[in-house]
């Protein structure tokens, strides 16, 4: 079992809040990445991190934000929400050359 | 760059019937293969993985061969349940070391 942990799981708010989706894993993994997951199900790679201090934006454009102050943390910010960030996000974390291990999602409701 | 095709779903099975979900892959070199499954409401967890080439991952029933001449990754079990039900996504790292995913396969099991 991977100790990779989000929250929150799930989370509705207003347009225009800014909202924090955190992410933590105990596991001492260099790499950190978030990716969104629309309803068809597809995954896109919004940020990556590959050690601390280093941020990197994904192959999907996001208007997220990402820092990586601390090993375990890889925090996600959306400044001012908008409902078409409703959507899941995913953390997830791995050693180098390793398998990607995944946070069980925050579930974003943008109303 | 590198990508991944499964096939796509839905697909709709009786209990104890045989699975197929097709993988082919694109990549320089030679990338690590994997299969992750999404129980509803859930994260990815890892199913099974493979390193190189003729490796078999196997788990929970679950077999998928790395098949470098044929550049596929074929995920198999021979007689699902119910509980097999969920979203399965193929995936692959190469030498970007960022997971590229498929578009994931819905498998619905009825009894």
């Amino acid at each position: 079992e991977a100790d990779i942990y989000q929250t929150p799981r799930y989370l509705v708010i207003g347009t225009g809040k800014k909202i924090t989706l955190e992410c933590s894993q105990t596991m001492g993994h260099d790499k950190m990445y978030w990716y969104q997951q629309d309803p068809g199900m597809e995954l896109h790679l919004i940020h990556y991190s590959y050690g601390v201090n280093s941020t990197e934006k994904g192959d999907l454009s996001s208007e997220s934000t990402v820092s990586r102050i601390r090993t375990e943390h890889f925090p996600l910010t959306l400044e001012s929400a908008r409902p078409s960030h409703t959507s899941q996000y995913l953390c997830a974390s791995s050693a180098k050359g390793n398998t990607i291990y995944f946070g069980e999602g925050s579930w974003l409701t943008v109303v | 760059g590198d990508s991944v095709t499964q096939m796509e779903g839905p697909v709709t099975l009786s209990e104890e019937a045989f699975l197929t979900i097709n993988c082919t892959y694109t990549a320089t070199g030679y990338p690590s293969l994997f299969w992750y499954v999404q129980y509803p409401g859930e994260g990815l967890q890892l199913l099974l993985k493979a390193t190189k080439a003729d490796d078999k991952g196997s788990n929970k029933g679950f077999e998928a061969t790395y098949r470098k001449e044929t550049t596929s990754f074929h995920l198999e079990k021979g007689s699902v349940q119910v509980s097999d039900s969920a979203v399965y996504f193929c995936a692959l790292i190469g030498g970007s070391e960022k997971l590229v995913f498929g578009k994931g396969t819905k498998l619905t099991v009825n009894p």
